[in-house]
Order: C-alpha cells, then structure tokens, then sequence
C-alpha cells in the first residue's frame, strides 16, 4: 500500500464549478498537510499548508484534514480556466525531512 | 520572498558531458532537497541535505552528485548520463524539521535532456 493515494483523474468541470480534490494515507504520524498546483513543464507551487487536523481558507481555496479518517481535501469554488493544472498533496512527519506525494489530480476547468 | 531559482531553465547534454545544475534559496531555510520527476508523475525525491550535510541520499547512481557549498545553495553534478535520465529537475527547499512552518517550497525545475 502506498502511504499517500490519489485519484489521477483526469477530472473536468465548467468554469464557475467547486472542485472537490482529496488523498488519503496510512500513516497516522503525519502531521504535515500541504497542496500544490503544477502547471505543465512547471515546477509546483504552494497552494495551502495546514499543520495536524481542521480547516483553513485562503481566498478561493479551502483545506480540510481529517485526521481521523485519513484524508484531505482541498475544495476550490468558482473555479477558472486558470486553474487548470495538476494538484499534488503531499505530507510529512513531525520529525525527518521527507515528503511524501500523491500521484497528482489532473484539472480541467473548461470556459 | 519564498523564492527558490534554479539555473539554467533548460540543459541538452551527451552521454559524455559533464554539467552541473545550480539551485539558490534566500529564505535561511536549512534544508534543501532535489527531485526528479518524470512526466505524469509525482516528484521523486533524490537527495536531502539539512544544515549543508547529506541527510538522504535514495539510492541515487553515482552519476548524480549532490554539493551543498553553503546554506543558500545547492548543486547537482551530472557526468555520463543515460537518456532515461531525461526530466524535470527540481530543487526544493524547508525550514529545519524543528520549526513550525514546515512547508517546502520549489524552484521552476531544469529541464533536462540527454542525448
């Protein structure tokens, strides 16, 4: 079992929808959440970082984690063409210095 | 500025060359990694150094050689490539495990292209 699982997509929506993107895991010492958006021949960009569980907000972006379950999410709403990207989650442990990846969600949003 | 550069943008190189890829922070974090990562895929993580020593090194061949010169910066040397070496390079950088704020942020990526 890979230690972070998400769905590669590819996923389409008309502009203006709310995207719903998760991963889960299977280590429960995570503890680190993070989001980034990859263009193509891109490197990837921070989109949110959450530390341990809850939400948190950053203009059209939301990030949730639950701990419980194992998983996260990350909800756009009014989405854009401009967001038509890949979205890596990724994670980390509270001591080390790894990171470890999903496979990436491929985005259209389509005008 | 939570900017991470990394020179040159694109590199096209033989079996025999050697080169080398530069990766630059100026945010004092003090751990900085290089990925490779092929198309469609996540980023795969090469090597990791915290506080200028290898902490992680994946297995890498020795045709790939990691220098830390200093905190800001971070090398990558490549001699006698294959042409399955071919992808995105990617230099990243996090502050130390011990702080919070722990995210990683990348550079732009090189390019590269063996032939």
């Amino acid at each position: 079992q890979k230690e972070v699982e998400q769905d590669p997509g590819p996923l389409s929506v008309p502009e203006g929808a709310i995207v719903s993107l998760n991963c889960t895991y299977s280590n429960s010492a995570f503890q680190y959440f993070m989001w980034y958006r990859q263009y193509s021949r891109k490197g990837p960009e921070l989109l949110m970082y959450t530390y341990s569980s809850g939400n948190k907000e950053d203009g059209r972006f939301t990030a949730q984690v639950d701990k419980s379950s194992k998983y996260i999410s990350l909800f756009i709403r009014d989405s854009q063409p401009s967001d038509s990207a890949t979205y890596l989650c990724a994670m980390s442990l509270l001591t080390g210095n790894q990171f470890y990846f999903g496979t990436g969600t491929s985005l259209t949003v389509i005008p | 500025d939570t900017e991470v550069t990394q020179t040159p943008k694109h590199l096209v190189m033989g079996m025999t060359n050697k080169k080398s890829l530069k990766c630059e922070q100026h945010m004092g974090h003090r751990a900085m990694y290089w990925y490779k990562q092929k198309a469609k895929k996540p980023p795969e993580l090469m090597f990791v150094y915290s506080y200028e020593k290898l902490s992680i090194n994946e297995s890498v061949p020795s045709r790939f050689s990691p220098e830390c010169p200093n905190s800001s910066l971070l090398n990558l040397h490549l001699h006698a490539l294959q042409p399955e070496d071919s992808a995105l390079y990617l230099c990243a950088s996090s502050q130390d495990r011990w702080y919070r704020g722990y995210e990683q942020y990348f550079g732009p990526g090189t390019r590269l292209t063996v032939t």
